[in-house]
């Protein structure tokens, strides 16, 4: 079952400017992921941040995630247009067990 | 290295018809494994998941079913394909569970006709 719900579900920016995606999710979690999806490809893992971590970088990207508010935000500074994707927030840990629940995303298109 | 193949790449079936999609991971060893499915336009759904050899977990009723014959391989089948089984399958594999990442596979795109 979907947990996580992207907001927005479209992001239209230029080069330089920066992307940023929110992710908020109904229970208690023991993780959130963040994943790209390029159209017709697989999703690439990008970031994961624990229930007991607040903020967390990697390279241009910045997660945080609130727990008493159920959300987490992606932000992606200095986009380039390869960073035109789906991003995906997965909440883990909880329901199944063993497997991940994914929003339905956000669709970022970064214009030249 | 681990890489992960599923296939095919993309597939044409009628209605009716059946279905077998595979997936398997090499440089790893028990690994979990998951077939989703992505409707156009939505996130993911995961359909079944494996912790072990014969051992399939399904998440939704449907007229699909998983095998999983040896270690790191994983099989999506039909015996009669629906229209609405059109879609993206994904099959991903992980070391944990839901406290670690998981690795995608590059999809096959279903289309029944």
């Amino acid at each position: 079952s979907q947990q996580g719900e992207e907001d927005p579900q479209a992001l239209s920016i230029q080069e330089g400017e920066n992307a940023t995606m929110n992710c908020s999710y109904k229970t208690s979690i023991n993780n959130l992921q963040w994943y790209r999806q390029n159209s017709g490809r697989g999703l690439v893992h990008l970031i994961l941040i624990r229930s007991n971590e607040r903020e967390k970088h990697s390279g241009r990207l910045r997660v945080t995630l609130d727990t008493s508010k159920k959300s987490s935000s992606l932000l992606i500074t200095a986009s380039r247009a390869a960073d035109t994707a789906s991003y995906f927030c997965a909440t883990g840990g909880q329901g199944s067990g063993y497997a991940l629940n994914f929003g339905k995303g956000t669709s970022l298109l970064v214009t030249p | 290295s681990q890489t992960i193949h599923q296939w095919p790449a993309t597939l044409v079936q009628p209605v009716g018809s059946p279905l077998s999609l595979e997936c398997t991971v090499e440089g790893t060893s028990n690994p979990n494994l998951y077939w989703y499915r992505q409707a156009a336009g939505r996130g993911l759904q995961l359909l079944f998941y494996s912790v072990g050899i014969g051992q399939i977990s399904s998440e939704v009723p449907q007229n699909l079913s998983a095998s999983r014959p040896q270690d790191r391989q994983f099989i999506l089948s039909s015996k009669k394909l629906l229209l609405s089984d059109s879609g993206f399958y994904l099959c991903a594999w992980s070391v944990g569970g839901g406290e670690d990442e998981q690795y995608f596979g590059p999809g096959t795109r279903l289309t029944v006709t």
